[in-house]
């Protein structure tokens, strides 16, 4: 079955810096990659998706790239600010089959 | 926010109890799913249901039940569960399974068995 690796765990950045989040994935077969921001004590909300046949998608400050070559996904967030953190959810998946990465908690600081 | 709600939202319960978690969709999709979330652990999936029959069971223990009445409504039955089970159940639909699509979630239910 499908795989999701994501990295780092845990980020840290400045106000008004980027940050950058990779994930990896196994099966090949894959063609939809959503990713969901998870607030404390909140659900999981979609913030950016891409479709296996989409190279980059960008929606405001936040940036999704897919190398189907390579396997791997990257999240980009511009000019962080507070509200921006929590813990962020890379997926990979094949119609219903879901697979999530372990997260990553990002910390913006004023 | 209030297009998936789940019920209870907290719930501590012995391992000898039963118990039943509810989540109702009010977004007209037909695919519902059972996640579990641990913590430091991915989000595993652990039931899928498409128009009220059920499509993917991820090895999950008998100690867990699901039930899909309607496509707008999907339960999980609890019985003598393990201490390992605590974790946040999350709920989740979406419009189809018959193409990749957006899975919105619930608030989810914080179980912690004793």
């Amino acid at each position: 079955g499908e795989n999701v690796e994501q990295h780092p765990s845990t980020l840290s950045v400045q106000e008004g810096d980027s940050a950058v989040i990779k994930c990896t994935y196994s099966d090949s077969a894959s063609n939809y990659f959503p990713w969901y921001k998870q607030e404390l004590g909140k659900r999981p909300q979609l913030i950016i998706d891409i479709r296996s046949n989409v190279g980059e998608k960008k929606d405001q400050r936040i940036a999704v790239t897919l190398n189907k070559t390579a396997k791997h996904f990257s999240l980009h967030i511009t000019e962080t600010q507070p509200e921006d953190s929590a813990v962020y959810f890379c997926a990979a998946s094949i119609l219903s089959d879901m697979r999530f990465g372990a997260g990553t908690r990002l910390t913006v600081k004023p | 926010e209030t297009g998936v709600t789940q019920t209870p939202r907290h719930l501590v319960m012995g391992m000898t109890n039963k118990k039943s978690l509810k989540c109702e969709q009010h977004l007209g999709h037909n695919a519902m799913y059972w996640y579990k979330q641990s913590a430091k652990k991915p989000l595993e999936l652990m039931f899928v249901y498409n128009f009220k029959e059920q499509t993917e069971n991820n090895s999950v223990p008998s100690r867990f039940s699901p039930e899909c009445p309607n496509s707008s409504h999907l339960f999980l039955h609890l019985h003598t569960l393990q201490p390992e089970d605590s974790a946040l159940y999350l709920c989740a639909s979406s419009q189809t399974l018959t193409q990749p699509d957006t899975q919105y979630f619930g608030p989810g239910t914080r179980l912690t068995v004793l």
